[in-house]
């Protein structure tokens, strides 16, 4: 496609469940990124592929995310265990050089 | 750990105007720098990418200098118009590739 899709773009959960949040990259990317913005802030690092290896996952905030790629196209961040906390709005980036990153537009995720 | 600010966190100029946003970061040994912009409910679209080498770069009505040893960059944007009116986010790379964003200063252009 002409850019990075992210679905749903909209996910209401209730506290405890899990969720599964997908990124299609531009077709060729090498390069995928995971961020997660909160309301009012700015993004903040959560994972890091080159193609299907999971490169850097320093961001993530506790053990009930879980990132993965593993054809090296589609990701998809799944949050088990839902908490009010992980409300935020999720943020998938593609590249294919050094910082020639290409945004989705965001999965807003509330959980209530 | 590299800490990024942005002041002001919101900004309002009637329309003509030309405007300077700022950013400072701790950390003066980045890779680089970029301006994004985010409208209300999107993702962000790149603006302006200054590697560490460079002082600045121009797109248009945009310029964007940096000030490594200073840690400061500033987007400057001449004649404003009501459709600049968005998030600007500046973030700094280290070349791990990953960034680390500002909290964003909120423009608002009044016709």
């Amino acid at each position: 496609g002409a850019g990075v899709s992210q679905s749903p773009r909209y996910k209401v959960a209730k506290r405890g469940q899990d969720v599964a949040l997908r990124c299609d990259p531009i077709s060729g990317h090498v390069s995928l990124f995971w961020y997660q913005q909160a309301l009012g802030q700015g993004p903040e690092f959560l994972t890091y592929f080159q193609n299907e290896a999971q490169l850097d996952k320093s961001g993530l905030p506790s053990d009930r995310f879980f990132a993965e790629r593993p054809e090296g196209s589609v990701s998809t961040l799944k949050i088990q265990r839902t908490q009010q906390e992980d409300s935020a709005v999720y943020l998938c980036a593609s590249s294919f050089t050094d910082y020639g990153y290409t945004f989705g537009s965001g999965t807003r995720l509330t959980v209530v | 750990k590299q800490e990024v600010t942005q002041i002001p966190a919101a900004l309002s100029v009637p329309e003509g105007e030309n405007l300077v946003l700022n950013c400072s970061f701790t950390d003066s040994a980045i890779y680089n720098l970029q301006w994004f912009r985010q409208d209300p409910g999107k993702g962000l679209t790149s603006l302006l990418l200054i590697q560490s080498s460079q002082r600045e770069q121009t797109s248009g009505r945009l310029n964007a200098s940096l000030d490594k040893s200073s840690g400061r960059s500033t987007l400057y944007i001449a004649a404003s118009q009501p459709g600049d009116s968005a998030t600007y986010l500046c973030a700094v790379g280290f070349g791990n590739e990953k960034l680390t964003f500002g909290t964003g200063t909120r423009l608002t252009i009044i016709p």
